[in-house]
C-alpha cells in the first residue's frame, strides 16, 4: 500500500477564497507530481519537484503554485479560486535513480469552487 | 516526449481475456511502458511496466514486439471490478521526463 496522503478528499469553497491541498509521502521519493483531472477526462500534469527546491510547471498551464520545502511535503496553492479551477487535483510519487515508471498516487483532492 | 495512441473504449464479459493496444511509435531507447489502472474517484494505480518482449505479473501480462513502437496489456479472465480506465504510459523515470498520461482506455466488463 502506498504512504502517500491528500488532504483534504472534498473541498467546497466561494470565489476569491485561497486554498491550499496538503500532499504529503513517507516513503522518501524525490520526485513528487500534482496532476489535474475533470471527471471522465485525462490527467494533466500541472506541477512536478525532483527534489527540495525544485518546483517546475508542468504541460497544462495552471494559475496553482507549488513548493517543496520538505521532502515529504508538496502542497498546492490557489491564491484566489474561480470556478474554473473545479477539478480533482491528484498528487503522486516517484523514487529517484532507478529505471522504474511506478508513480504511487493520492486519493486525490476534489475541488469544487462556487 | 513519446505520445501514446489507445481505443477510447472496450466491452466485455466477466470470464473473458482482454487485450488492450497501446501504440507509441516515436518511443526511445530509453523508455520503459507501463500501464495503469484507475477506478473513479481514486487515483491510478500501477498495474505492469516492461521494456521489451513479455512481462507477466499476478494481475496482467505486457507483449512487447521487437520494434517496440506498440505495446498490448492483457487481462485474464476479467470479472467486474476490472471495469476501469486503463492508461499506457511511456517514458523514464529515472532521468528528468515527466510522465504523461493520455486518455486511457475505458473498458466495461460485463455480466
Amino acid at each position: 500500500e502506498a504512504d502517500i496522503y491528500q488532504t483534504p478528499r472534498y473541498l467546497v469553497i466561494g470565489t476569491g477564497k485561497k486554498i491550499t491541498l496538503e500532499c504529503s509521502q513517507t516513503m522518501g521519493h524525490d520526485k513528487m507530481y500534482w496532476y489535474q483531472q475533470d471527471p471522465g477526462m485525462e490527467l494533466h500534469l500541472i506541477h512536478y519537484s525532483y527534489g527540495v527546491n525544485s518546483t517546475e510547471k508542468g504541460d497544462l498551464s495552471s494559475e496553482s503554485t507549488v513548493s517543496r520545502i520538505r521532502t515529504e511535503h508538496f502542497p498546492l496553492t490557489l491564491e484566489s479560486a474561480r470556478p474554473s479551477h473545479t477539478s480533482q487535483y491528484l498528487c503522486a510519487s516517484s523514487e529517484s535513480g532507478v529505471d522504474t515508471g511506478e508513480l504511487f498516487f493520492g486519493e486525490g483532492s476534489r475541488l469544487t469552487v462556487l | 516526449l513519446a505520445k501514446t495512441t489507445q481505443p477510447i473504449s472496450m466491452d466485455s464479459y466477466e470470464g473473458q481475456e482482454v487485450n488492450i493496444t497501446c501504440s507509441h511509435n516515436n518511443i526511445a531507447t530509453n523508455d520503459y511502458i507501463t500501464w495503469y489502472q484507475q477506478f473513479p474517484s481514486q487515483g491510478p494505480r500501477f498495474i505492469i511496466q516492461g521494456y521489451k518482449t513479455k512481462v507477466t505479473n499476478e494481475v496482467a501480462s505486457l507483449f512487447i514486439p521487437a520494434d517496440r513502437k506498440s505495446s498490448t496489456l492483457s487481462l485474464p479472465r476479467v470479472s467486474l471490478s476490472d471495469t476501469a480506465v486503463y492508461y499506457c504510459l511511456v517514458g523514464f523515470s529515472g532521468g528528468y521526463n515527466k510522465l504523461i498520461f493520455g486518455a486511457g482506455t475505458r473498458l466495461a466488463v460485463h455480466p
